[in-house]
């Protein structure tokens, strides 16, 4: 009953250097997200995908990319970390469409750039 | 209202208080209301998912009302226990498009033993 899965939990990085962050869902959704989550801003979406092979720009998608090349797996690359990029990253995924269906989160994934 | 509000931003209880608090969103647009609980060091956890006018959802001791004409949710918890210490998160989604969703910055829920 695994939900949704984020790899790491946890990772420091220096200033400049590159990593990927891994979402993966086992409940078929065709909504995926990426959000950022900082003291007193709550959740601030970057990118989001309504489906295999589409991706879209959230609010604050600066300094990140996205791909969705299998409909489980949404990755969230940083090519050039920046301290301002210190946070811990949620993904989310939910059913597509007019769904009343709610969106469910990982546990997340710290990361500290320095 | 153009944002997702959430007041206040954090509340201080006795065990056995009953507490409110409120999710202001724009009215327009509007398809669904989702109200979460986020426990510290946990992932964001679904507790109502409402649509129409005049809902009231019910789960324990935790009951929701919306009014989508006039933009606003309450969240009521009765008799709190210190294990309801959350923030409570709203999310709007719109209708039309990909069905946007802007989430409140949360209510920071402390219930004292």
């Amino acid at each position: 009953n695994a939900g949704v899965t984020q790899t790491p939990k946890f990772r420091v990085l220096k200033t400049g250097q590159s990593m990927t962050l891994l979402c993966a869902q086992d409940m078929n959704h065709e909504y995926m997200y990426w959000y950022r989550q900082d003291p007193g801003m709550g959740l601030r979406l970057i990118h989001y995908s309504v489906g295999e092979g589409t991706t879209a720009k959230g609010e604050v998608p600066d300094g990140y990319n996205v791909s969705r090349l299998k409909k489980q797996n949404f990755l969230l690359g940083l090519e050039s970390a920046a301290p301002s990029q210190t946070s811990v990253y949620f993904c989310a995924s939910r059913s597509g469409g007019y769904s009343n269906q709610p969106q469910h989160f990982g546990d997340g994934t710290r990361l500290s750039i320095l | 209202i153009l944002n997702v509000e959430q007041s206040p931003q954090s509340l201080h209880v006795q065990e056995g208080d009953s507490t409110n608090f409120t999710c202001s969103f724009p009215s327009s647009n509007f398809y669904a209301l989702h109200w979460y609980r986020w426990e510290t060091a946990k992932s964001p956890e679904a507790l109502f998912v409402m649509t129409l006018n005049g809902d009231e959802k019910k789960k324990g001791r935790i009951s929701a009302t919306l009014n989508t004409k006039e933009g606003y949710s309450y969240l009521y918890i009765k008799g709190s226990q210190p294990e309801d210490s959350a923030t409570y998160l709203c999310a709007r989604m719109n209708s039309g498009g990909y069905q946007k969703v802007t989430f409140g910055t949360g209510t920071k829920l402390q219930v004292i033993p």
